[in-house]
């Protein structure tokens, strides 16, 4: 079965930078577009970045545009998100996600929260 | 502010119709398939439909999923306790800035 296992969140200081990790199993990484999306404590979600199957293509939200960076190592089956220039409204849960083949999200990893708070 | 447009809260008692709706634009639903999704407490989001109307395989029929011009809707019929939830509503979305998935506010379906 699909699995998707994000690690990496923790509390960080305005302005600080963190890596979170997606560690993928149950499916053939490769051929897969994969997501970042957040969730507010309490709130909605929020999609932050997508990158492409080969990793040649990525989009950002505005809100994270220049501040972070999606990457993918295939070799590894793994996914990542480089936040720098972390702001307290970037505390929330980070999800990973699969690119499904319907223009879609098809699957989701359980998140890992991030705190940004002094 | 969402992109997409939910109602922040439905309510029904069990076996009763609830609809959720979601209005977008042209340039999210109106040109893209809308997708669906449930998220019980504490739990990540779960797809419940994409291609505007057809569900994954496990997902019960008493869900169904419409669209016509920049507007869907999610039906539950026969609704039971274990649908109280949160259901969002999404899309890809085609702007200037680029492409990016739009999500509407969600709204929280109570079962009285």
């Amino acid at each position: 079965q699909v699995q998707l296992v994000e690690s990496g969140g923790g509390v960080v200081q305005p302005g600080r930078s963190l890596r979170l990790s997606c560690a993928t199993s149950g499916f053939t990484f490769s051929p897969y577009g994969m997501h970042w999306v957040r969730q507010t404590p309490g709130k909605g979600l929020e999609w932050v970045a997508f990158i492409s199957n080969d990793g040649s293509n990525q989009h950002y939200a505005d809100s994270v545009k220049g501040r972070f960076t999606i990457s993918r190592d295939s070799s590894k089956n793994t996914l990542y998100l480089q936040m720098n220039s972390l702001r307290a409204e970037d505390t929330a849960v980070y999800y990973c996600a699969r690119d499904g083949s319907n223009r879609d999200i098809d699957y989701w990893g359980q998140g890992t929260l991030v705190t940004v708070s002094s | 502010q969402s992109v997409l447009t939910q109602p922040p809260s439905a309510s029904g008692t069990p076996g009763q119709r609830v609809t959720i709706s979601c209005s977008g634009s042209s340039s999210n639903i109106g040109r893209n398939p809308v997708i669906w999704y449930q998220q019980l407490p504490g739990m990540a989001p779960k797809l419940l439909v994409h291609s505007d109307s057809q569900r994954p395989s496990g997902v019960p029929d008493r869900f169904s999923g419409s669209k016509s011009g920049t507007s869907a809707s999610l039906a539950i019929s026969g609704l039971q306790s274990e649908d109280e939830a949160d259901y969002y509503c999404a899309a890809w979305g085609d702007s200037l800035n680029g492409p990016s998935v739009v999500f509407g506010g969600g709204t929280k379906v109570t079962v009285l």
